[in-house]
């Protein structure tokens, strides 16, 4: 079961440049969610979709776009990339969006940076 | 909205004793906490959880306790171990309110 798995691992852009952080479970969770980790910060929310061609703004959405064409599949795209987007992001799936009761499953992460 | 925080950003521990890693949050309303384990350069784990109707739960190696009085809970681990060196970080929530996560603690085991 290998769970939530994010690719890659390690990135590099320059400023300006777009990519895709890809996500896949394979726990057929409704819930599936992107966060980022910055130093000094708890994780925050930057979308999230509660199922199949459903997605919402979380907290820091801005400069991210999601989608969400499978259960499965739930990509990160930044458009144009900043320096301000140097981050660790994880992308996380869970039974139920609400918070009790609720487990959340994270990936390994993927370390970007913007030059 | 709720914040959920920690009390201190690093915890030194001698291998084999206990540690007790601390969390704060403020929204009263908040029913579930979960405990996550973040070693380097990987995801975070989760480790237990706890609803407000419980002050007390156990696990292997480790107990949370939760004092709603004073909305504190706290991750105690027992005969610590060099694996158990990591960021963990409290996640607290209620009703259909999405968890709000804290910042974490190091814990560095000393051998």
């Amino acid at each position: 079961n290998a769970g939530v798995t994010q690719t890659p691992k390690f990135q590099v852009l320059k400023t300006g440049q777009s990519m895709t952080l890809q996500c896949a479970q394979d726990m057929n969770h409704e819930y599936m969610s992107w966060y980022r980790q910055d130093p000094g910060m708890g994780l925050r929310l930057i979308h999230y979709s509660v199922g199949a061609g459903i997605t919402d703004q979380g907290e820091v959405p801005n400069g991210y776009n999601v989608s969400r064409s499978t259960t499965e599949d739930f990509p990160l795209r930044l458009l144009s990339a900043a320096p301000s987007q140097t981050s660790v992001y994880f992308c996380a799936s869970s039974n139920s969006l609400s918070a009790s009761g609720n487990t959340i499953y994270f990936g390994e992460g993927s370390w970007l940076t913007v030059v | 909205g709720e914040s959920v925080g920690l009390h201190l950003p690093t915890l030194s521990v001698q291998e084999g004793d206990n540690s007790i890693i601390n969390c704060a949050y403020s929204n009263s309303a908040s029913d579930y906490f979960i405990w996550y384990k973040q070693e380097s350069g990987k995801g975070p784990q989760f480790i237990i959880d706890i609803r407000s109707n419980m002050d007390k739960r156990q696990g292997q190696r480790v107990t949370v306790l939760l004092n709603k009085t004073v909305k504190h809970l706290s991750l105690q681990i027992a005969a610590t171990q060099p694996g158990d060196s990591a960021v963990y970080f409290c996640a607290g929530g209620g009703g259909n309110e999405k968890l709000t996560f804290g910042t974490g603690t190091r814990l560095t085991i000393i051998p």
